[in-house]
């Protein structure tokens, strides 16, 4: 089944980190670009990062820029995002999701169930 | 880049049309082909319907629709359905600068079929 599963979602401090994990099935990690995209409690979507599918181009959003890091390991069909110095802002699901397979930028074709990050004290 | 705007909500009766507005700049909607519409129902997981403007994925009903004037993009979904009731999200490719932000989303819309 093509799917996509995050995990390593949880409740963290202000300051503190965590890294999350998405497992890719039925497809092959390494011909696609990949982002995370959250959503905060009762608000929209907000794209988070892209990585290319030999992480040769990553992209940030502003308000992530600096303190999160994405990276694949495409060995293990895995995607991952290290987030650093978190603030209660970055309080959301986070969601992989897949490029499809066009231009990138163009849209996100499959989506993780999401994993939920809370930032408090 | 700002969110792009929707219109918070909308609705319509079983078998009417509904049109959702999704305004950006020429930095973003104005500027690529590459809008994108999500569907998502309550505690789900967005659905894409509509990329590159016009195109649906397949397995979507012809009832959604897309297109896009200047810096506005529009999704019509036509026949309305029960089912249809949730959220709408537009999309749009912003650039890959370095204060760019690689997808922008809307604000999102909540479909209510009465």
């Amino acid at each position: 089944e093509v799917q996509l599963v995050e995990s390593g979602g949880g409740l963290v401090q202000p300051g503190g980190s965590l890294r999350l994990s998405c497992a890719v099935s039925g497809f092959s990690l390494s011909s696609r670009e990949m982002n995370w995209v959250r959503q905060a409690p009762g608000r929209g979507l907000e794209w988070v990062s892209y990585t290319s599918s030999t992480s040769s181009a990553t992209f940030y959003a502003e308000s992530v820029k600096g303190r999160f890091t994405i990276s694949r390991d495409n060995a293990k069909n895995s995607l991952y995002l290290q987030m650093n110095s978190l603030r209660v802002e970055d309080t959301a699901i986070y969601y992989c999701a897949r490029e499809m397979m066009l231009t990138p930028g163009d849209a996100l074709d499959l989506w993780g169930q999401g994993t939920m990050v809370t930032v408090s004290s | 880049q700002s969110a792009l705007t929707q219109p918070p909500s909308a609705s319509g009766s079983p078998g009417q049309s509904v049109t959702i507005s999704c305004t950006g700049t020429s930095s973003d909607v104005g500027g690529y082909n590459q809008v994108s519409w999500y569907q998502q129902h309550p505690g789900k997981v967005p659905k894409l319907i509509i990329y590159e403007v016009t195109k649906r994925p397949s397995g979507v009903p012809d009832r959604f629709s897309g297109s896009k004037s200047g810096n506005t993009a529009s999704l019509t979904v036509s026949g309305l359905q029960a089912e249809d009731e949730a959220d709408y999200y537009c999309s749009s490719h912003g650039g890959i600068g370095d204060s760019d932000a690689f997808y922008v989303f809307g604000t999102g819309t909540k479909v209510t079929v009465l």
